[in-house]
């Protein structure tokens, strides 16, 4: 059974400060780990991937793997208030076309 | 969301009526995923198609079929709907250079 679990929040943060989301997953085959961030009434929208165990960054997003305590997290530096969303962690476990699993999402606020 | 594009956005249908959700998309890739979208529940794979003439099922395929027309469509039909299946539908598209999504637009669909 593969499983992706997260915090459902709501996860608030000041505007300006660094918002920390995590993951964990259970499948130790998996190979691909993406965050979406996903608006009120839209559609998912890939943020970050991220294959190698270490840290990621692109602007101000940063996206952490540790593959030995299968651990996957998201950190967002500088947050804005247009960053409040939520927030998906998605494993492709097999690396193939069988379909990534989602985690239920985080929701995150940024106060302004 | 250019590039797949879902129809219709919102449908309301009955109890026992059937209805299709179309998906297409511009992108010329293999491998295209229906998911249902529930509060509480996250994204759910339904059916998915790994390549043009090829479908198989996800976690929750029970009360829907698919069809891969061709290399740019894929179809989701509930043959007759029931309240549990009101939900938001995403056909999604696995991009080959991230093995990650690109989703279409949804479709909200409401069982009564």
């Amino acid at each position: 059974q593969k499983e992706v679990e997260q915090n459902s929040g709501p996860l608030s943060v000041p505007e300006g400060a660094i918002a920390s989301l995590n993951c964990t997953y259970s499948d130790r085959g998996s190979q691909s780990f993406f965050w979406y961030r996903q608006y009120s009434g839209k559609s998912p929208e890939l943020i970050m991937f991220i294959y190698s165990n270490g840290d990621k960054e692109d602007g101000r997003f940063t996206a952490q793997l540790n593959k030995a305590s299968q651990y996957v997290s998201l950190l967002i530096r500088d947050s804005q208030p247009s960053d409040s969303a939520t927030y998906l962690c998605a494993v492709n476990v097999g690396g193939g076309a069988d379909g990534l699993t989602f985690g239920k999402g985080t929701h995150l606020i940024i106060q302004p | 969301n250019a590039g797949v594009t879902q129809t219709p956005k919102f449908q309301v249908l009955k109890t026992g009526q059937s209805m299709t959700l179309q998906c297409a998309q511009d992108m010329n890739h293999n491998s295209m995923y229906w998911y249902r979208q529930d509060p509480g529940m996250g994204l759910r794979l339904i059916y998915y198609s790994a390549s043009e003439g090829t479908t198989d099922k996800g976690e929750v395929p029970n009360g829907y079929n698919v069809s891969r027309l061709n290399k740019r469509e894929f179809s989701l039909r509930l043959e007759s709907a029931a309240p549990s299946q009101t939900s938001v539908y995403f056909c999604a598209i696995l991009l080959t250079h991230n093995y990650g999504y690109t989703f279409g637009s949804g479709t909200r669909l409401t069982v009564v």
